[in-house]
C-alpha cells in the first residue's frame, strides 16, 4: 500500500524550515528518501532502519518512528537548491519499494 | 558501469507494436528494479532482480509486461502490443543487495505509444 505524504506542496523563503512527513497503514522495515529535480532521476538523500533512527545529511534529517509507522524529512536553513519533489518509499520486510505521491517543495528567494 | 544507464532514452512507437526498454546497472550491484513512472507522480514498482531470479514481479500491470536479466547484469523490460496507457517514464534502479540499501536510479526511458 502506498504511504501517503503530506503536506502535498510547500514553498519557502530562503533559510526557512520544513518538515515532510510520510506514514503508512502497514508494519515498516526501512523508509527510503529521495529528491527528485524536474526532467530528472530521483536522487538518494537517506534510508532509515526501524529502530527509531534518526539520520543527517548536511541540513537534511530524518526520523522514523516504527511504532507510528512514520517517518519525518526535516529541511533547515532551506537553500534554492533543496527545490524538487521529495519521495518517500517504504520497505515492510521485502525488498519492493513502495513510494509515496510525492511533496513539492519550492524554494524561493 | 559508473552508474546506471538505460537506452533508448526516448521511444515513440504505435499502438500494437511491441518495445524493449533495457537497463545496465551498476556493475557491482546484485539488486534491479524497474519502475514506471507517470508524470506528477512517485515511482511504481513493476518488478525486481537478485541477480538473474526474479523474485517478485508484482507489479507488472499485465501480461504484456516482462523483464529478463538472464547473465545478473544487464536487463530489458519488454511490452508487448502496446496501449496508450503503456505511454510513461520506465526507470531502472539497481542497488548492492537487498532491502536497507540504497537504489541509484538511471536516466530513465520515456515511452509515448501513439
Amino acid at each position: 500500500q502506498q504511504p501517503v505524504q503530506s503536506p502535498q506542496a510547500v514553498i519557502l523563503r530562503e533559510g526557512e524550515d520544513a518538515v515532510i512527513n510520510c506514514s503508512s497503514s502497514k508494519a515498516l522495515y526501512s523508509v527510503h528518501w529521495y529528491r527528485q529535480k524536474h526532467g530528472e532521476a530521483p536522487v538518494f538523500l537517506m534510508i532509515l532502519l526501524k529502530g527509531g533512527e534518526q539520520k543527517g545529511h548536511e541540513k537534511i534529517s530524518a526520523s522514523f518512528n516504527e511504532k507510528k509507522q512514520q517517518s519525518s524529512l526535516y529541511l533547515t536553513a532551506s537553500q534554492l537548491s533543496y527545490s524538487g519533489t521529495y519521495f518517500c518509499g517504504t520497505t515492510g520486510g521485502y525488498q519492493k519499494v513502495t513510494f509515496g505521491i510525492g511533496t513539492k517543495l519550492q524554494v524561493i528567494p | 558501469g559508473a552508474g546506471v544507464s538505460q537506452s533508448p532514452r526516448y521511444k515513440v512507437t504505435k499502438r500494437g507494436q511491441d518495445v524493449t526498454l533495457r537497463c545496465d546497472p551498476i556493475s557491482s550491484h546484485a539488486t534491479l528494479y524497474w519502475y514506471q513512472q507517470a508524470l506528477g507522480q512517485g515511482p511504481e514498482f513493476l518488478t525486481y532482480f537478485n541477480y538473474e531470479a526474479q523474485p517478485d514481479k508484482s507489479g507488472l500491470p499485465s501480461d504484456r509486461f516482462s523483464a529478463e536479466r538472464p547473465e545478473g547484469s544487464i536487463s530489458t523490460l519488454t511490452i508487448q502490443r502496446t496501449e496508450q496507457r503503456d505511454s510513461a517514464m520506465y526507470r531502472c534502479a539497481s542497488s548492492l543487495s537487498g532491502q536497507g540499501e540504497t537504489q541509484y536510479f538511471g536516466p530513465g526511458t520515456r515511452l509515448l505509444v501513439l
